[in-house]
């Protein structure tokens, strides 16, 4: 199975901060993805990457932007954190054959 | 465009009881099918899929058929434990999407001894 690594368990950061998610994978896998988990929404596409430098826009992407340098680390960048973004933030690492794999998810406060 | 739709939890259950957690979707072309389930405090697994229609779908005593004619996919599972108490997501991955899941709500089961 494929391991995804995210950087932190909990995160507490102020309004206004820029705030960075790392999301690291130990396969050659392409597909990436970012998410937001929230009670009674499911868990919704902020940005998705298919390799080195590309990315592409999700269902909701405002106040959000990401980087992909590496092909094994995605990172999820929110500007300037607002507290409409506090949230579970998962990473999603798609394997062969459709399966997906999960990071053990952020949860970020903005106070 | 693509959705997913979930019933309503919480559902709480006693043990042994018969469960359906319903699913419907909207998708062009021939989507995959997903189960997934986050036990408390823990992150999202994979519990059974379906990748064409009339695919069936088990794992653990759960099971789940893609009924294309009813765009649907349900939750079933004979005799739930305690230990299946869980949050349950549908979700789907459009056809040639690289991999895109769409998910619905969520919904919680609680099973009482």
């Amino acid at each position: 199975d494929v391991k995804v690594t995210q950087s932190s368990r909990y995160l507490v950061k102020r309004t206004g901060e820029k705030v960075f998610l790392e999301c690291v994978q130990d396969m050659d896998h392409e597909n990436m993805f970012w998410y937001r988990q929230d009670p009674g929404l499911g868990l919704r596409l902020i940005y998705f990457s298919y390799d080195v430098k590309m990315k592409e826009k999700g269902d909701i992407p405002e106040g959000y932007s990401v980087s992909r340098e590496k092909k094994e680390r995605f990172s999820l960048i929110l500007e300037s954190a607002s507290t409409n973004q506090t949230s579970m933030y998962l990473c999603v690492v798609q394997g062969g054959n459709t399966e997906a794999f999960f990071g053990q998810g952020t949860r970020l406060t903005v106070v | 465009g693509n959705s997913v739709t979930q019933m309503e939890g919480p559902v709480t259950l006693s043990e042994e009881a018969f469960l359906t957690i319903n699913c419907t979707y909207t998708a062009t072309g021939y989507p995959s099918l997903f189960w997934y389930v986050q036990y408390p405090g823990e992150g999202l697994q994979l519990l059974l899929k379906a990748t064409k229609a009339d695919d069936k779908g088990s794992n653990k005593g759960f099971e789940a058929t893609y009924r294309k004619e009813t765009t649907s996919f349900h939750l079933e599972k004979g005799s739930v434990q305690v230990s299946d108490s869980a949050v349950y997501f549908c979700a789907l991955s459009p056809y040639n999407q690289g991999g895109k899941l769409i998910f619905g709500q969520g919904t919680e089961l609680s099973v009482k001894p």
